[in-house]
């Protein structure tokens, strides 16, 4: 079955600190793979996306994700956090719904970042 | 920032009513889908949309119906209002291709009384 599984719920780390938040996919072809970001009472935003190439791919805001096929894995990290990077972050890999070729996303449940001053 | 403009943003309605919610792009993408967010539960799909006149079931689909008439607009109907259906609803826009991302509303907080 296809999914997405984000290990953390909820991670804290200290401004200045580094930062990787897990996810794992389930998928039988080759994975399209995105992270999100959602701050407070807003909408998702785009922070990266892998489709192929280069395995690590840099993304908006000072982050970066890696594409590990054999560890079915592509977590996001960041070097140093900022107090602003506190939000809810979310895994998701495309997917093909149906018979036809319509597609939609399949989201992890989220992991919930705090930043300790 | 892509043009997905939700409305309305809040809305409070009693059990039994009719609602819709409304998704308006300027982007002129192909697909559109309604999601709801609640807590412990990430988001779900609703319906979508891949074309004018084009909807299809996602996977917490009861209660819930669609429409789309023109590009532009998507809209969101509960037929009947239940206090389960008290959420956060996102509107999302795709080109559609297997490797285009998609661009989320600001979303409509729905509370059912």
């Amino acid at each position: 079955a296809q999914s997405v599984t984000q290990p953390d719920i909820h991670i804290t780390v200290s401004e200045g600190a580094s930062l990787e938040l897990r996810c794992n996919y389930s998928y039988g072809a080759t994975p399209y793979l995105f992270w999100y970001v959602q701050s407070p009472g807003q909408g998702l935003q785009l922070l990266l996306k892998y489709f192929s190439g280069d395995t690590l791919v840099q993304g908006i805001k000072g982050f970066e994700a890696e594409f590990k096929r054999s560890q079915s894995s592509f977590n996001l990290r960041k070097p140093s956090v900022h107090w602003s990077d506190a939000a809810e972050y979310f895994c998701a890999v495309g997917a093909f719904i149906g018979a036809g070729n319509n597609r939609k996303l399949i989201w992890g449940l989220g992991t919930s970042l705090a930043v300790n001053p | 920032d892509a043009g997905i403009t939700q409305s309305p943003r809040h809305k409070v309605t009693e059990t039994g009513t009719p609602v819709t919610l409304r998704c308006h792009q300027t982007e002129n993408h192909r697909y559109m889908y309604w999601y709801r967010q609640d807590p412990g539960h990430g988001l779900r799909l609703i319906h979508y949309s891949y074309g004018v006149k084009d909807t299809d079931k996602g996977e917490v689909s009861d209660g819930y119906s669609v429409s789309r008439s023109k590009t532009e607009d998507f809209l969101l109907t509960l037929e009947s209002a239940t206090s389960s259906q008290t959420s956060v609803y996102f509107c999302a826009i795709s080109a559609g291709t297997a490797n285009t991302e998609a661009f989320f509303g600001q979303g409509t907080r729905l509370t059912v009384v």
